[in-house]
């Protein structure tokens, strides 16, 4: 699977953007980007993934740029319930294990 | 329910003496996978099923643990001869088939070893 690299930590004033960046230069033709969350003493929380266009759901945005060396997921009006620590995961579709890196520790706040 | 249940959400249990972690999967699932977590770590792989597949045990630190699925639903993992550093919460997630790395995980099982 492809290595990825996001900042440690980040903050957001709410009611703002989030907009969580992530690299991922030796991403192949067939892996998909997929971001998850982890919500302080909770389970991950699947947000969205995309292959090369961008995808939006009722949670989030997933930008990726043309080379799909990089994305950025995007929360539009971050609320402190956004606290948590997000996680971008490189895979095949295929599956199986999902392996977790550090992430970005994003913390909203008023 | 309609997420994945985990039970019992917390165990203390002495060194040396074996426990058995229970996971209740979303219906219709197929896949299932546990991870754990120690304090302050990221996640990390033990085992994943699949339908009638061979499961993969790539993740399981030692022969001391190991996982079951009975009749492709409920799973349970088995830590036997427990050690102070399998003290972490076990995570188990579910999956539809097609959509592995869509995973819907439970609350988690807090271990602790004393």
């Amino acid at each position: 699977d492809a290595k990825t690299t996001q900042p440690t930590s980040m903050d957001c004033a709410e009611g703002r953007a989030a907009n969580l960046p992530c690299n991922h230069s030796t991403i192949s033709g067939n892996e998909y980007v997929y971001w998850y969350r982890q919500i302080h003493s909770q389970g991950p929380q699947y947000i969205i993934h995309g292959l090369k266009n961008n995808e939006t759901n009722e949670m989030a945005s997933l930008i990726i740029t043309e080379d799909r060396k990089s994305s950025t997921l995007i929360l539009p009006h971050a609320t402190l319930r956004d606290t948590a620590v997000y996680y971008c995961i490189v895979r095949v579709a295929i599956g199986g294990k999902l392996i977790f890196g550090q992430g970005t520790e994003l913390s909203v706040k008023p | 329910g309609a997420g994945v249940s985990q039970s019992p959400s917390n165990k203390v249990t002495e060194k040396g003496k074996d426990v058995e972690l229970r996971c209740d999967p979303i219906s219709g699932h197929t896949a299932l996978y546990w991870y754990r977590q120690s304090l302050g770590q990221g996640l990390e792989f033990l085992i994943y099923f699949q339908g009638n597949s061979a499961p993969d045990k790539s993740g399981l630190p030692s022969d001391r643990f190991s996982a079951e699925r009975t009749g492709g639903s409920v799973s349970t993992l088995t830590i036997q001869r427990t050690q102070q550093e399998d003290s972490a919460v076990y995570l188990c997630a579910t999956a539809l088939a097609g959509r592995f790395n869509e995973q819907f995980f439970g609350p988690g099982t807090r271990l602790t070893v004393l």
